[in-house]
């Protein structure tokens, strides 16, 4: 138990569906980060809300859209995916310095996405 | 630009020592994290390198160097628990954010 806890663990959708993955922290950190991985790929940050700012991968295509309301939650909107989405999500969380330094990331479980 | 590098796979005997290696090359430098993934679990965090030298904690140790762009993990007495990937990651001095690498998976045999 990380104290990060993500909700679905498995999800399966068409490239025509809307779905959405939620993250939730119980530790009381200011930073909340989404991560995909793939395989035989490094982790890919692709989102981040640290001091409340938000910070994003360029490179991280509009179908993916996040959401942010409070400090302790997290989601992550899918829409029209393509089959190469189809990876772990990660959710992570970390308390950082007010500088925006990233201290120790705490993991979620992740949410296995496949999309047909 | 930034750059990780990891070996792909390591195989090792329980009992044994083994050696991951990390060499890195970043836009800026501000901390190197050593994570452990089992398959199917969250990665969890091993250890954390921000000055030179040697960082020990049990059976697992860590070691930067900034000059030369790296890192490697030490883990002693292996045990077959030990079979698993092991993330290396910086922490970019401008973005001070965490870049990870592809990850070393590690295969502990009898």
């Amino acid at each position: 138990e990380t104290g990060v806890t993500q909700t679905p663990r498995h999800l399966v959708m068409g490239m025509t569906n809307k779905k959405s993955l939620k993250c939730e922290q119980h530790l009381g950190h200011n930073a909340m980060y989404w991560y995909k991985q793939s395989a035989k790929k490094p982790l890919e940050l692709m989102f981040v809300y640290s001091l409340e700012e938000r910070v994003e991968n360029n490179s991280v295509p509009s179908r993916f859209s996040p959401e942010c309301p409070n400090s302790s939650h997290l989601f992550l909107h899918l829409h029209t995916l393509q089959p190469e989405d189809s990876a772990l999500y990660l959710c992570a969380s970390s308390q950082d310095d007010k500088h925006g330094r990233a201290g120790e990331l705490f993991f979620g479980e992740g949410s296995r996405l496949t999309v047909l | 630009g930034q750059n990780i590098d990891q070996p792909t796979e390591m195989t090792a005997t329980e009992g044994a020592i083994v050696q991951i290696n990390c060499t890195y090359q970043t836009s800026g430098f501000n901390g190197l994290f050593w994570y452990q993934q089992h398959a199917g679990e969250a990665p969890t965090f091993l250890s954390y390198n921000v000055l030179d030298g040697l960082e020990e904690k049990g059976r697992f140790s860590s070691f930067l160097s900034r000059s030369k762009g790296y890192s490697y993990l030490l883990l002693k007495e292996l045990q077959m628990k030990d079979s698993a990937s092991y993330l290396c990651a910086v922490r970019d001095g401008g973005f001070q954010k965490l870049v990870f690498g592809t990850g070393t998976r590690l295969l502990v045999s009898p």
